[in-house]
């Protein structure tokens, strides 16, 4: 079985500031670790994804995120927040092979002031 | 192109009623998805349905049930509606059913159950 867990419900940053969204899973098999985030009243889009190849991971918008098995971890960051930054962000887990479902954590609120 | 479609957008209820949700995968696609998302967590699976077939099941009790149509289209059923059943519930889909295909999710259909 895999699970998520997400450190800080909600994180607070300041316009151009660095971003940190912590993710640690676990996993009995390798995984797949995804990041999507959610703006208001939408769905979820994919950031970026993780499947076994290169261990840092860029995706849209400006972010990256870094597998670290050692860790157990898959953190996003993005050097220098923008307003339009500020949604719901959820990591995610998936057995790395075969048929699996995306177990999510329980989300990352950011927000970002002026 | 055109994304994953979900109707109703809005849904209220009351208790022990019954519901159906609709959704449109994104065109090629084949296997679709079904996650509930209570206010403040993150999506839970329902079901996954692949070539019209069940492949997968999370942990809701037997009120819920799904159908995949030969268009690859779904539908999302629940019966004996609870107030714990308000949620968003997300309709996501991709070209096959393993866990390395990205899935796309659709805007949702937000229910209250009063």
């Amino acid at each position: 079985a895999q699970s998520v867990t997400q450190l800080g419900s909600h994180v607070s940053v300041s316009e151009g500031a660095l971003v940190l969204l912590r993710c640690n899973y676990s996993s009995s098999v390798p995984p797949y670790l995804f990041w999507y985030v959610q703006y208001p009243n939408q769905g979820l889009q994919l950031l970026l994804k993780y499947t076994s190849a290169a261990t840092l991971v860029k995706g849209i918008n400006g972010f990256e995120a870094e597998f670290k098995k050692s860790e157990t971890s898959f953190h996003l960051t993005k050097p220098s927040a923008h307003m339009s930054d500020a949604a719901e962000y959820f990591c995610a887990v998936t057995r790395g092979s075969g048929y699996s479902t995306l177990t999510f954590g329980k989300g990352t609120m950011l927000l970002v002031s002026p | 192109d055109a994304g994953v479609t979900q109707s109703p957008t809005h849904l209220i209820k009351t208790r022990g009623q019954h519901v159906t949700l609709r959704c449109s995968p994104i065109s090629g696609h084949k296997s679709v998805s079904w996650y509930q998302q209570v206010l403040g967590q993150g999506p839970q699976f329902i079901f996954q349905y692949y070539e019209k077939e069940e492949r997968g099941r999370g942990n809701f009790p037997d009120r819920f049930s799904a159908r995949q149509f030969p268009n690859y289209s779904s539908e999302l059923n629940v019966n004996a509606l609870l107030l714990g059943d308000s949620a968003l519930y997300l309709c996501a889909s991709s070209f096959v059913q393993e866990s390395y295909n990205e899935q796309f999710f659709g805007p949702g259909t937000r229910l209250t159950v009063l």
